[in-house]
């Protein structure tokens, strides 16, 4: 079956533009998390919903940074007013369930520059 | 918080054994993760432990001591294809709804002929 997908792949924005940046997760997958890779380093969590709802948006950095996931199945990550150090790769991943041993499967991610 | 340390590059010979190091502080611990994740590409899951001990699947073993907040990724075989950056995650309840991953910055191996 298909796995996550993101969209855009890479997306170049100057700065103080705004973006928004897609993610199909895994059919039927409960969870949804956002993660921010800088190069050369792991990702960090920005956000997560189960189903509909955000439950956890401790990661986001700024109140820039907004996602939706009205449906329960697609997902939007939007950066208003985008900045330099918003540069980076943005990751996708869905879990079957909500609970700590299901594995994250993960997008390709959107690399985001922004100029 | 979470602290997680890996070392940053590791290089080894096609077809020896390697062993990926990863230590941890955390609270709420319910799991470790390993990933790779080959250049401009998604991670992909290697294994989880939530219990001390080894745990072996194929070319590829991860050991956890919870006491010591110690992990190792075991690569046997080594392959040209293993060249990657492996990740190591610790799971942890977040208070809000999630058991949320913090990863560690990767370890880079590199596999030489």
């Amino acid at each position: 079956g298909a796995g996550v997908s993101q969209s855009p792949r890479y997306k170049v924005a100057k700065r103080g533009q705004d973006v928004a940046l897609r993610c199909d997760p895994i059919s039927g997958h409960v969870s949804l998390f956002w993660y921010q890779q800088a190069l050369g380093q792991g990702p960090e969590f920005l956000t997560y919903f189960q189903n509909e709802a955000q439950l956890d948006k401790s990661g986001l950095p700024s109140d820039r940074f907004f996602a939706e996931r009205p449906e329960g199945s697609v997902s939007t990550l939007k950066i208003q007013r985008t900045q330099q150090e918003d540069s980076a790769v943005y990751l996708c991943a869905s879990s079957l369930e909500a609970v700590s041993y299901n594995e994250q499967f993960f997008g390709p991610g959107t690399r985001l520059t922004v100029l | 918080g979470q602290n997680i340390d890996q070392p940053t590059e590791m290089t080894a010979t096609e077809g020896a054994i390697v062993q990926i190091n990863c230590t941890y502080q955390t609270s709420g611990f319910n799991g470790l993760f390993w990933y790779q994740q080959h250049a401009g590409e998604a991670p992909t899951f290697l294994s989880y432990n939530v219990l001390d001990g080894l745990e072996e699947k194929g070319r590829f073993s991860s050991f956890l001591s919870r006491s010591k907040g110690y992990s190792y990724l075991l690569l046997k075989e080594l392959q040209m294809k293993d060249s990657a950056s492996y990740l190591c995650a610790v799971s942890a309840y977040s208070g809000a709804g999630s058991y949320q991953l913090t990863f560690g910055k990767g370890t880079k191996l590199s596999v030489i002929p």
